[in-house]
């Protein structure tokens, strides 16, 4: 069965430090997302992803945040200068209509020190 | 601004003893309501999706109903490894590329 994956599993950075974590959506789908859950609080939508552009984004997705899907295979998550409040668990998902439900993959969790 | 509220927070059955969790939504213009599971450092996973009041969709021990305003979660008979966190999530007003979560209810099942 088709399923998202995401590398690393778990990334440890210090604050300040630029980060890239990534997936692999499933491969016919067309809309891609990123979340992110702090430990022990709900999922919070971070960002979406269709036809190369962010179709829509929410006020934790600042400046300091970047997609980009640089292949035909992989999506990422750019955060440029990380900080504590980072810390949390990043999930990706996909797709593949606009209309239909969003699969997720296992995670990334990562630790800002 | 769109809301989902779950209950109850956490839930403790003993094997066999059914229940319902609840989700309550506020959404102009509801476009569907998702139903994840989420087991302890994992993503969610897909259970149903539920587009008009009166709906129903089952999957082994669980059933899902929606009205106009919640949309119930009934487990009958679970079992241990049914315990999990469960999700309920609406797409915002303007459509599906924002989901918004709700905090989700934590299932424990005693043998």
């Amino acid at each position: 069965e088709p399923e998202v994956t995401q590398t690393p599993s778990h990334q440890v950075t210090q604050m300040g430090q630029e980060v890239i974590l990534r997936c692999v959506p499933i491969s016919n789908h067309l809309y891609f997302y990123w979340y992110r859950q702090i430990l022990g609080q709900k999922v919070e939508f971070l960002v979406s992803f269709y036809n190369n552009e962010i179709s829509e984004k929410s006020e934790i997705f600042d400046d300091q945040f970047s997609v980009e899907r640089p292949d035909g295979s992989n999506f990422t998550l750019k955060i440029r200068s990380t900080k504590l409040e980072d810390s949390a668990m990043y999930f990706c998902a996909s797709s593949g209509g606009q209309n239909n439900e969003q699969f997720f993959g296992p995670g990334t969790r990562l630790t800002v020190l | 601004e769109d809301q989902v509220t779950q209950s109850p927070e956490a839930l403790r059955l003993q094997e066999g003893e059914s229940s319902s969790l609840n989700c309550s939504y506020t959404v102009s213009g509801l476009r569907g309501l998702f139903w994840y599971r989420q087991d302890p450092g994992k993503g969610p996973e897909f259970l149903f999706t539920l587009y008009s009041a009166g709906e129903e969709k089952e999957k082994e021990r669980l059933k899902a109903t929606l009205t106009k305003k919640e949309s119930f979660l009934h487990i009958t008979a679970p079992k241990p490894e049914d315990s999990a966190t469960y999700l309920c999530a609406v797409p915002n007003s303007g459509g599906y590329q924002k989901v918004t979560f709700g905090t989700g209810t934590k299932l424990q099942v005693i043998p």
